[in-house]
């Protein structure tokens, strides 16, 4: 009974360097969507994505941040040169369908710090 | 202003005691998910609905769609259910997967 799964469950991160979080939704599941949670504040839609496709990232800073959902393997969030403000809790969800009546099921979360 | 306001922010109770989170919103929406995440965990759904009651254990919730407003109810409260309590809405008229998440109800059940 395999939920969605994400790794790593902490990251560290100097100033400057990448940050790779990877997420496996639910089997079968072939939506996926990333928030982000920063100290003291409430979650935060990032990305929305099916297999392949991006279909809202409007909530990603246009910047530094990038997501994919390849037709194999986990959906991956990136964070390139990475600064103390990225220090936060990131969330990834999935869905069958991307439809109202869907529950999301989240993952655990990673939690990146950035030192 | 947060699309989403929840009430209260912190919320300390003894063990049986009846529990009320408050959940209000400034716009339109079509569903409204409350989810539970415990400490150092994951977000674990808890219900969604757009009218009326949903009922699971000794877990309930109730929307009121033309108010604009939601509520959590947690009977005989326990101990385990010490967590942080999320409100999040689906905008009507909008995309139909992307929440607005209230700042959560900081819950704790003492023994």
């Amino acid at each position: 009974n395999a939920g969605v799964m994400q790794n790593p469950r902490h990251l560290v991160r100097r100033r400057g360097q990448e940050a790779r979080l990877r997420c496996s939704p639910v089997k079968g599941h072939s939506h996926v969507y990333w928030y982000r949670q920063l100290p003291e504040e409430g979650l935060k839609f990032m990305v929305y994505l099916q297999k392949e496709n991006i279909i809202d990232e409007s909530g990603m800073p246009k910047e530094r941040f990038s997501a994919e959902f390849p037709k194999e393997g986990p959906s991956i969030l990136r964070i390139q040169q990475v600064v103390r403000g990225d220090s936060a809790a990131y969330f990834c969800a999935s869905s069958p369908s991307g439809t109202l009546t869907d529950t999301q099921y989240f993952g655990p979360g990673t939690r990146l710090t950035v030192l | 202003k947060n699309e989403v306001e929840q009430s209260p922010q912190n919320l300390t109770a003894q063990e049986g005691e009846f529990i009320t989170i408050n959940c209000s919103y400034s716009v339109g929406i079509s569903a409204l998910h409350w989810l539970q995440q415990h400490p150092g965990g994951g977000i674990v759904s808890l219900f969604m609905l757009s009218s009326g009651k949903k009922k699971h254990g000794r877990l309930i919730a109730t929307i009121n769609i033309q108010e604009k407003h939601s509520s959590l109810h947690i009977t005989a409260s326990h101990p385990r259910d010490s967590a942080v309590y999320i409100c999040a809405a689906i905008n009507s008229g909008g995309s139909n997967y992307k929440l607005t998440f209230g700042k959560g109800t900081l819950l704790t059940v003492n023994p």
